[in-house]
């Protein structure tokens, strides 16, 4: 499987944008990047997920590099509530369905 | 509340017993997932069910361990002789696959298993 590499923490103060890198340069054709979020003690949640093109839905924008070996997950207004560990994760549509988690980042959000 | 829901919530045991964790999926949901996690790590997959069949079992899932759907709707995941070692967090997770745009998999809180 594909390995993501993300910073193990990163910090931000409330209602400023967080940029949240992620490298995956073995990434394949067929992978897509996936972002899930862990808040404390409940199971992961679903952020985003893109192929190629930059993608923005109501709780994040991703931009992916051209290359595709990097991309960034955005926060543009980060919340107390944002404070998780989130995690980058390839996951091949046609090969297998399960995803694997790396360790990723975990955001500290400071009033 | 029609998430996926696990029981029970925590479980505290002596080494060398047998338990038993459950999980009830999102209802229309075909597929499930378990994972473990330890603390400061991110979830590790053990197995998956699509439907009543189980299509992939991770090498972390030793002997000792057991998951089953039956009749593809609630999943069963049993640890028989427990060891110390298998303390974590159990989650589950459930999806319609790839038939929604996202795959999007959806977690329930877990079962936290403590081995004394």
């Amino acid at each position: 499987d594909a390995k993501t590499t993300q910073p193990n923490s990163m910090e931000s103060n409330e209602e400023e944008p967080v940029h949240l890198p992620c490298n995956h340069s073995t990434i394949s054709g067929t992978d897509y990047i996936h972002w899930y979020r862990q808040l404390p003690s409940q199971g992961p949640e679903y952020v985003i997920h893109g192929l190629t093109s930059n993608v923005n839905n109501r709780m994040a924008s991703l931009a992916i590099a051209e290359d595709r070996k990097s991309s960034t997950l955005i926060l543009h207004r980060a919340t107390l509530r944002d404070a998780a560990v989130y995690y980058c994760i390839l996951r091949d549509r046609y090969n297998t369905d399960k995803l694997i988690f790396g360790t990723g980042t975990r955001l500290q959000v400071f009033p | 509340d029609t998430g996926v829901s696990q029981d029970p919530r925590h479980k505290i045991t002596k080494r060398g017993q047998n338990v038993t964790f459950r999980c009830d999926p999102i209802s229309e949901h075909n597929r499930l997932y378990w994972y473990r996690q330890t603390l400061g790590q991110g979830p590790e997959f053990l197995t998956y069910f699509q439907n009543e069949a189980q299509l992939e079992k991770s090498r972390l899932l030793s002997d000792r361990f057991s998951a089953e759907r039956p009749k593809g709707s609630f999943s069963t995941l049993e640890i028989q002789r427990t060891e110390q070692g298998d303390s974590a967090m159990y989650l589950c997770a459930s999806s319609l696959g790839w038939q929604t745009n996202t795959g999007e998999l959806f977690f329930g809180e877990g079962s936290r298993l403590t081995v004394l």
